[in-house]
């Protein structure tokens, strides 16, 4: 079964500064998609970025970007200039792309991200 | 605009109640989702659907049912048999079941005392 794995429970970053969320998974597929949700304190989920298995090139949105590591099984998320309203939950999921009539996505347990001014 | 709505955002209920959680969405979308999020834990999918009259279970349906009665709305009942409903419940839609992204609404917080 995939699992996906975020081992930063907490993270802290300084306005305007970089920071990076890990994130892996365990699977056997070969195609497959990845995402980043970020829950703000409103607690609505909204999708940060998307990639796809077989695309080589890492996703991009704007301060956000992937290191997409197929082999090592990574998918990690930069913030660039960070801002105070990027603080919040981040979520990696995981979704099969071959699942007959079930493409659930599988989640992560969350990384905290505060964001100091 | 288009989006996901739920009502209400706060729900106190009675332990022995049945309770249901609203979810309506005006986005086209065939495939709907609920998931439940307790603190410390990722989402768990209760109910999903990915066209009109049909739902499947999904991880943690024991004690949850739902409707699929027309394409916007996917309502979700706590019943007395779930025990522990204390929860935040989210809906989700997307455009089919393989479809990429899930796009959620705002959420409910359910306390049953």
């Amino acid at each position: 079964a995939q699992t996906v794995t975020q081992s930063q429970p907490e993270m802290s970053v300084q306005e305007a500064e970089t920071v990076t969320l890990s994130c892996t998974y365990d699977t056997s597929e070969s195609d497959y998609y990845l995402f980043w949700y970020k829950q703000p304190p409103s607690r609505q989920m909204i999708l940060v970025i998307r990639q796809e298995a077989y695309k080589q090139q890492n996703a991009t949105e704007n301060r956000f970007s992937v290191n997409f590591q197929k082999a090592a099984k990574s998918f990690s998320l930069k913030i660039s200039d960070s801002q105070l309203g990027d603080a919040a939950m981040y979520f990696c999921a995981y979704r099969r792309e071959y699942a007959g009539n079930n493409r659930k996505l599988i989640w992560g347990l969350g990384t905290s991200l505060a964001v100091n001014p | 605009d288009g989006g996901i709505t739920q009502s209400p955002k706060y729900l106190f209920r009675k332990e022995g109640q049945n309770v249901t959680l609203s979810c309506e969405q005006n986005l086209n979308h065939d495939a709907m989702y609920w998931y439940r999020q307790d603190p410390g834990q990722g989402l768990r999918l209760i109910y999903y659907s990915q066209i009109v009259n049909d739902f499947q279970k999904g991880d943690i349906a024991e004690g949850y049912s739902v409707s699929r009665e027309k394409k916007e709305s996917f309502p979700l009942t706590v019943t007395s048999a779930q025990k522990n409903p204390t929860a935040f419940y989210l809906c989700a839609s997307s455009i089919g079941s393989g479809a990429y992204e899930q796009y959620f609404g705002p959420g409910t917080r359910l306390t049953v005392t």
